[in-house]
């Protein structure tokens, strides 16, 4: 595609459950970053995948998160168990490689119910 | 450490210009963005500068870094009501470190 794409755009799950967010980077990009943004709260870091390298997690608030990137492509992040304070907007980025312009996607909006 | 500090609102009338600071800790960043996120949108590249300028110029929006100040700045000049948005400074540290955001500034223009 010619943007980052991410699924779901919404999603809301009962306090408790596990979620799956879903993203799709630009082809050919290696560098891909998680990020969370809960209402009126500026971008908080999750987790930063880059080539090969073993990614950078120390932005992961709690063992109930976790995010995998299978080809070096799509990612997955996984939250399990989770709480009302978990409710955000999960936004997924990419780059060609470090240090070039990030894209990013429209959001994953989380709610925990 | 890394840190990116922004002020969080700023209000200004249509056609004024609008001034976003931006202050940065990290002296070996190379590049230095600013990205807008419009209300219930994701975040959109709007100009970037490297380390090694002083100034971009793009249309309405004007970019200054002073390095001796780790200090970035977005200008907009003749601000209009389509630029309320919140505007996010980021920094890309040196090395493979994952880029820095700020808690962005909340622009609200009125008519």
């Amino acid at each position: 595609g010619a943007g980052v794409s991410q699924s779901p755009s919404n999603k809301v799950t009962e306090k408790g459950k596990d979620v799956e967010l879903r993203c799709d980077p630009i082809s050919g990009h290696t560098a891909l970053y998680w990020y969370r943004q809960s209402l009126g709260q500026g971008l908080e870091f999750l987790i930063y995948f880059q080539g090969n390298s073993a990614p950078d997690k120390s932005g992961l608030p709690s063992d109930r998160f976790s995010a995998e990137r299978t080809g070096g492509s799509v990612s997955t992040l996984t939250i399990q168990r989770t709480q009302q304070e978990d409710s955000a907007v999960y936004l997924c980025a990419s780059s060609l490689s470090h240090g070039n312009t990030i894209y990013f996607g429209e959001g994953s909006w989380l709610t925990v119910v | 450490g890394e840190d990116v500090e922004q002020s969080l609102f700023l209000s200004v009338r249509e056609g004024d210009s609008s001034v976003i600071n931006c202050t940065y800790t990290d002296s070996s960043s190379t590049y230095l963005y600013w990205y807008k996120q419009e209300p219930g949108a994701g975040l959109q590249l709007l100009t970037y500068i490297f380390s090694n300028m002083d100034m971009k110029q793009d249309q309405r929006l004007t970019v200054l870094l002073n390095k001796k100040d780790k200090h970035l700045s977005l200008r907009i000049a003749d601000t209009q009501t389509g630029d309320s948005a919140i505007y996010f400074c980021a920094e890309t540290p040196g090395g493979y470190q994952k880029v820095t955001f700020g808690i962005g500034t909340k622009l609200q223009v009125i008519p």
